[in-house]
């Protein structure tokens, strides 16, 4: 059974598209986690949400909306795709804030031509 | 927002040699340190939470120690194995946001 599951796993779109990717985890976490790895490997914190509500909003744009319908799921919405969009995306959870391990999902390599 | 500085950036070890490496954070405001195994095509996946001075944890040849009080924690990977290629990211909790490093890159030479 998969924790954390990502879908898409690749996306390939053009320039000014909107498009979203999923993400589920059944692991029971009540915080779950955007992350895009960068040109140079980084992992970076996009988002956060700890009980379907926001707890940490990075400076990304605002073309990027989290949508959390519910505790299990935080999906990524992407409006007037660029190509600086291009990246890895993970998607993540935790028990908790804090001291939780996070539990990642595969990655979603989206890719803006 | 913390500085953290994993070094070195990336380390060749022989097959069945002994290594470590450092990652270094300022110590104000500390909550938790984190650290992952990345390997390449694949999601990181945690290895320790620690949040006391002094704590060592240990998961097979795999260990690490905590300084809270001057700011670095060390990972030491006992008899080196090709399956322990990988990154190997820290992370610092301040205030419940993790602060990753760079990590650091370890590539076992058969």
């Amino acid at each position: 059974d998969t924790a954390v599951s990502q879908t898409p796993k690749y996306l390939v779109t053009q320039m000014g598209n909107d498009k979203s990717i999923k993400c589920e985890q059944n692991l029971g976490h009540d915080t779950m986690y955007w992350y895009k790895q960068d040109s140079k490997k980084f992992l970076k914190i996009m988002f956060s949400y700890n009980n379907k509500e926001l707890i940490i909003n990075e400076t990304v744009p605002n073309r990027f909306s989290p949508k959390s319908p519910d505790k299990a799921h935080l999906n990524l919405h992407i409006n007037s795709l660029e190509l600086g969009d291009s990246a890895v995306y993970f998607c993540a959870s935790s028990h908790t804030r804090g001291l939780g391990e996070q539990y990642f999902g595969p990655g979603t390599r989206l890719t803006v031509t | 927002i913390l500085n953290v500085e994993q070094s070195p950036q990336s380390l060749h070890v022989q097959e069945g040699d002994s290594t470590n490496f450092t990652c270094s954070f300022p110590s104000s405001n500390f909550y938790a340190l984190h650290w992952y195994r990345w390997e390449t095509a694949k999601s990181p996946e945690a290895l320790f939470v620690m949040t006391l001075n002094g704590d060592e944890k240990k998961k097979g040849r795999i260990s690490a120690t905590l300084n809270t009080k001057e700011g670095y924690s060390y990972l030491y990977i006992k008899g080196s194995q090709p399956e322990d290629s990988a990154t190997y990211l820290c992370a610092p909790d301040s205030n419940y946001q993790l602060i990753w490093g760079a990590g650091t890159k370890l590539i076992i030479k058969p």
